[in-house]
């Protein structure tokens, strides 16, 4: 069955980084968008950034990101190991966040269909 | 950005009884991307509904989706115990792909 682990959360001062993972199984990874939400404490769902799921030969993949992070996130994956990535720089409080890893389909106009159990990360001094 | 709007904010039932949950968007919708999940205290949220009524395998048919164009519906026929959770709406036909503000399904 469809698993996704995400892992690297924790506490990180303001203007901190942190790099958190995801580890997919029980499907073919490359053939899948993924794409990263995230939940304030006691909060809704927010769009983070999502990824295309493969890089064609001469081009790049397809990615999106919220404005809120754009500039600061970084979303990628490696498809050899089955893992999506985010990369967090200049971190605010208000990034406080679970941040779920979840799977889209084979385009982003798809739902997403499958979710981790999420990673907590907490911005703080 | 399309703004979705989700009424009531909370919702107070009885088990038995029938639930309906709107999501009211900004501007029109394709049916095609317009989901629901649930999501239960201390989980992840699971996906309902896709393509504005299409029910994922394994959920159960006292859920059912319905609507177009701006206005879109959740109804629980009948609700069991363990319905009792916060539901959004999601479109995901236009970027940036947003998110309800949840309605809250409380036991009355």
């Amino acid at each position: 069955q469809v698993q996704l682990v995400e892992s690297g959360g924790g506490l990180v001062k303001p203007g901190g980084s942190l790099r958190l993972s995801c580890a997919a199984s029980g499907f073919t990874f490359s053939h899948y968008y993924m794409g990263w939400i995230r939940q304030a404490p006691g909060k809704g769902l927010e769009w983070v950034s999502y990824i295309s799921y493969i890089s064609t030969s001469g081009s790049s993949n397809t990615i999106y990101y919220a404005d809120s992070v754009k500039g600061r996130f970084t979303i990628s994956r490696d498809n050899a190991e089955n893992s999506l990535y985010l990369q967090m720089n200049s971190l605010r409080a208000e990034d406080t966040a679970v941040y779920y890893c979840a799977r889209l389909g084979y385009g982003s106009n798809y739902p997403l269909d499958n979710w981790g159990q999420g990673t907590l990360v907490t911005v703080s001094s | 950005e399309i703004v979705l709007t989700q009424s009531p904010g909370t919702l107070s039932l009885s088990p038995g009884e029938r639930a309906t949950l709107s999501c009211r968007a900004s501007q029109s919708v394709n049916s095609y991307y317009l989901a629901w999940y649930q999501q239960k205290r201390g989980q992840a949220p699971r996906l309902l509904i896709y393509g504005a009524s299409s029910r994922v395998t394994g959920i159960p048919d006292r859920f059912s989706g319905s609507g177009s164009g701006t206005d879109f519906t959740l109804t629980i026929s009948r609700l069991e115990p363990e319905d009792f959770a916060v539901y959004y709406c999601q479109q995901y036909g236009s970027s940036p792909y947003t998110f309800g503000q949840g309605t809250k399904l409380e036991i009355k």
